[in-house]
């Protein structure tokens, strides 16, 4: 039983490229949560989404970000032009239902995205 | 704004010590209070809390929430050198969102 899987492990991108972050939440389990944690710090809500379904993207920036989570597929996080400051672990979740219905969060490894 | 503040940031013991990590919060719509462990790869679920006085145990690992004081305390005893990790809670403040602290770095040294 497969846990969350997220690729690549490491990301490395020139400032101006862009980064592709993948998620394939647990079986069974159709809610995806993206996380960003910077050092020092917590880890900071991004998208809640549910297939085909973008629920809240509040923590998202509204430029360069994207995320979806297609019928057939992983989730994926996109980020365009990426800056220096978008270094960071990128942490996928996922969940049987939604955190509201206090169901806990089982996270992938996530991606460590290098911004040179 | 919602804060989810915990302490100590880091803490260094002794194997066989005993710790105790501290998470207060201040949120609207509380639902419930995780932790979570987290070592170099991804966070595992450790507990969730969501009615007062109550503790739940785990092995050495023990957790209770007090929702009137707004805090939760995970307690670690007989420490371990495995048990050094970064110690996330977590509050779940409405259907989809969660607010996480910065996290408590325990090192166990031998």
């Amino acid at each position: 039983n497969a846990g969350v899987m997220q690729n690549p492990r490491h990301l490395v991108r020139r400032r101006g490229q862009e980064a592709r972050l993948r998620c394939s939440p647990m079986k069974g389990h159709s809610h995806v949560y993206w996380y960003r944690q910077l050092p020092e710090e917590g880890l900071k809500f991004m998208v809640y989404l549910q297939k085909e379904n973008i629920i809240d993207e509040s923590g998202m920036p509204k430029e360069r970000f994207s995320a979806e989570f297609p019928k057939e597929g992983p989730s994926i996080l996109r980020i365009q032009q990426v800056v220096r400051g978008d270094s960071a672990a990128y942490f996928c979740a996922s969940s049987p239902q939604s955190t509201g219905m206090n169901s806990p969060l089982h996270f992938g490894n996530g991606t460590r995205l290098t911004v040179t | 704004e919602d804060k989810v503040v915990q302490s100590p940031l880091s803490l260094v013991v002794h194997e066989g010590d005993t710790v105790t990590l501290n998470c207060s919060y201040e949120v609207t719509n509380f639902r419930s209070l995780l932790w979570y462990k987290q070592e170099k790869k991804a966070p595992t679920f450790l507990f969730m809390l969501t009615s007062s006085g109550i503790e739940k145990k785990s092995g050495r690992l023990s957790s209770i929430l007090d929702k009137k004081e707004l805090f939760s305390i995970l307690n670690i005893t007989a420490t371990q050198t495995g048990d050094s990790a970064v110690y996330l809670c977590a509050v779940g403040v409405n259907n989809n969102d969660m607010r996480f602290g910065a996290g408590t770095r325990l090192t166990v040294k031998p």
